[in-house]
């Protein structure tokens, strides 16, 4: 079974441009869950989207947004980029239904912010 | 809100011996679930081994341990026969259960950098 897969895996971009990042869960996965990993902040809870619902959100401002398709492919978009928008964006996958299933996470997004 | 801390930014133990990762967490929930994730560098973060609140019992796996006390709201990771694959980031993460609205949030820990020394 293919595990989750992100795209693109590097990306560089100026202060000000906006970004999209993909996460493709394993098949049958319909929560798919966003993570933004610095050095300094660490791991940091972005949203969750459930049969393309938002299902809950992080603390983090409206210029990072998500939506989650009917095949439960999702992106993230973040607008305006600021340079501590640098980061590891992770995506992880999971069945979704509340009970104790493992999430599965891709490798991960690098954004670079110059 | 939930916290998850790690005291041990880095940690180094010698193949073939055991090390302990500390992880206490702050929650006003009865219900939840603990978990360790690893991340080799530059590689994909896995899930070493996790735990029910409820349950009293350890959760054990293979040569990963957990000394759950929930009391003390305490959850650390024992490695023991330590192997140089061992080496990785380790983060101990919190997940509210499924009656507190079914979401898959995990809060992190900052992690512990182990190294395994040959």
């Amino acid at each position: 079974k293919a595990g989750v897969t992100q795209t693109p895996r590097y990306l560089i971009k100026t202060r000000g441009q906006q970004v999209t990042l993909s996460c493709s869960p394993i098949s049958g996965h319909r929560s798919v869950s966003w993570y933004q990993q610095t050095p300094g902040q660490g791991l940091q809870f972005l949203f969750e989207y459930f049969s393309e619902t938002q299902r809950n959100k992080g603390n983090f401002p409206g210029r990072f947004s998500g939506r989650q398709f009917s095949n439960s492919r999702s992106e993230m978009n973040v607008s305006t980029l600021e340079l501590g928008d640098s980061a590891l964006y992770l995506c992880a996958s999971s069945r979704g239904t509340g009970s104790v299933y493992e999430q599965y996470f891709g490798p991960g997004t690098r954004l670079t912010v110059t | 809100a939930q916290t998850v801390t790690q005291s041990q930014p880095e940690m180094s133990v010698q193949e073939a011996e055991t090390v302990t990762l500390s992880c206490t967490y702050d929650t006003s929930e009865s219900d939840y679930y603990l978990f360790w994730y690893k991340q080799p560098p530059s590689r994909q973060m896995i899930l070493v081994i996790r735990q029910e609140a409820y349950k009293q019992q350890n959760a054990t796996e293979n040569r990963f341990s957990v000394n759950f006390q929930k009391a003390a709201k305490s959850f650390s990771l024992k490695i023991s026969d330590s192997q140089l694959g061992d080496a990785a980031m380790y983060f101990c993460a919190y997940r509210s259960s499924s009656l507190q609205g079914g979401s898959e949030k995990l809060v992190f820990g900052k992690g512990t950098k182990l190294t395994v020394n040959p």
